[in-house]
């Protein structure tokens, strides 16, 4: 059974740092990955996907990393600011079963300081 | 733009009564999903569309749990008999092609059963 796990649960940063959020899994049999981002009382709002046979997706400050013999993606933002603040999600698609649900983890709670 | 739209934003019920949540989809969508998110926890997989097909169900909790897509747009996911343990946020998302591409999630509706 495929299990998603993220670390840390929660993080705090002045603003301006880089950070690093990292996700696992471990069945690394995974159709794609996605990163999402989820503000309080709201639903997630996809940040990145990244195909099995990618290595990484940017998008703006935003860099995924994944590599997947090994079970794990990371998340870079450069730069953060405040309005980075938010609790950031990593999901796994698995080839077979169900044709797409996502695996969750429990999340990142990110707090960027001013 | 019209994204995915979930209504109520909030429900509250007491413990026994029956509940109904609506999900609307992108315009276009093929496939549609409903999870649950406990608090402090990541979504988990309820039930997945295709078009008006029940395709996957395996995450319903019990058979208290039903939803249908009868005409391949809007879903309804309905809660007979609700239990105290059936307080979460339950998200619907939706995405265009039926086994790739980002899932598009909506700001869900938070049950309460007292």
């Amino acid at each position: 059974k495929q299990e998603v796990t993220q670390i840390p649960a929660a993080l705090s940063v002045p603003e301006g740092e880089n950070l690093v959020l990292n996700c696992s899994f471990t069945d690394s049999a995974i159709y794609n990955l996605q990163w999402f981002r989820q503000d309080p009382g709201k639903g997630l709002t996809s940040l990145l996907l990244i195909q099995s046979s990618q290595r990484e997706q940017t998008s703006g400050r935003l860099n995924a990393s994944l590599d997947k013999s090994s079970g794990r993606s990371t998340l870079y933002i450069a730069a953060s600011q405040p309005g980075d603040s938010a609790t950031y999600l990593c999901a796994v698609r698995n080839y077979g079963g169900s044709q797409g649900n996502l695996i969750f983890g429990k999340g990142t709670k990110l707090s960027v300081k001013p | 733009g019209a994204g995915v739209s979930q209504s109520p934003r909030y429900k509250v019920a007491k413990r026994g009564q029956d509940v109904a949540l609506r999900c609307d989809p992108i315009s276009g969508h093929v496939s549609l999903f409903w999870y649950q998110q406990a608090l402090g926890q990541g979504p988990e997989f309820l039930t997945y569309f295709q078009n008006e097909a029940q395709l996957d169900k395996s995450g319903l909790p019990s058979d208290r749990f039903f939803a249908e897509r009868p005409e391949g747009s809007v879903s309804t996911l309905k809660i007979q008999r609700t239990q105290q343990e059936d307080s979460a946020v339950y998200l619907c998302a939706s995405s265009l092609l039926p086994t790739a591409g980002p899932q598009h999630f909506g700001d869900g509706t938070r049950l309460s059963i007292l």
